[in-house]
């Protein structure tokens, strides 16, 4: 499957603890994306790179959040400290750009549960 | 980024044409206009995408208007399989960062 994948998908965690996530794009992608999403709602973006550059990140995105993609490959997510808020879907997408839109493939996401 | 408006739910029957639409008032000359699905559990799909009068792949049609405030996702003969969410977006092309998702709309196929 080349498609995109994310680890763990689901996870349960204790108020204040740290937890990372992990997102593996499809190989020839260079933008990945962050978002979340809580019930009833719409993906919310939160970041973005584009290869290894941060190059956007949403207001959402409070300092205790943090995301890398090291040498333009695989990205982490981490949360710091994490409240209950924080519960929600975490979504990973990746697109390749080519001039024209840049169509979205997502991953099944990471289920957050902060208890 | 333009704001989209869509209804927040459809029921529908299984065989029949569904047609959803989608408003964006201030949609700008370089957007496109671009429809994603989403499953229980799941991210969501691209289904399909267009800038202006009909666009046709294997599972929908996209019809846009000359005025292009608004736009229409056709599901021909839907199965319970469509049940789903399915979300309107509009957006400049490549050079976006980012996708804006609305409410979506919770599509309903009953047998």
């Amino acid at each position: 499957d080349t498609g995109v994948s994310q680890n763990p998908r689901h996870k349960i965690t204790k108020r204040g603890q740290n937890v990372t996530f992990r997102c593996d794009p499809i190989s020839e992608h260079n933008r990945l994306y962050w978002y979340r999403q809580t019930l009833g709602q719409g993906p919310e973006f939160l970041t973005y790179f584009q290869n290894e550059a941060q190059l956007e990140k949403s207001r959402l995105l409070s300092d205790r959040f943090s995301a890398e993609r090291p040498k333009g490959s695989f990205s982490t997510l981490e949360i710091q400290r994490t409240e209950q808020g924080d519960s929600a879907m975490y979504l990973c997408a990746s697109s390749q750009t080519d001039g024209s839109y840049n169509e979205q493939f997502f991953g099944p996401g990471t289920r957050l549960t902060v208890l | 980024l333009a704001k989209t408006t869509q209804p927040i739910s459809m029921d529908s029957y299984e065989g029949q044409e569904v047609n959803i639409t989608c408003s964006h008032n201030n949609i700008a000359t370089n957007d496109y206009i671009t429809w994603y699905q989403q499953f229980p559990s799941q991210g969501p799909r691209f289904i399909i995408q267009g800038y202006k009068t009909k666009v046709t792949n294997e599972v929908a049609s996209l019809f846009i208007p000359a005025d292009r405030k608004s736009s229409t996702l056709s599901l021909p003969r839907v199965s319970l399989s469509d049940t789903a969410v399915y979300y309107c977006l509009v957006g400049d092309g490549g050079s976006q960062g980012n996708l804006i998702f609305g409410k979506g709309t919770k599509l309903s196929v009953k047998p």
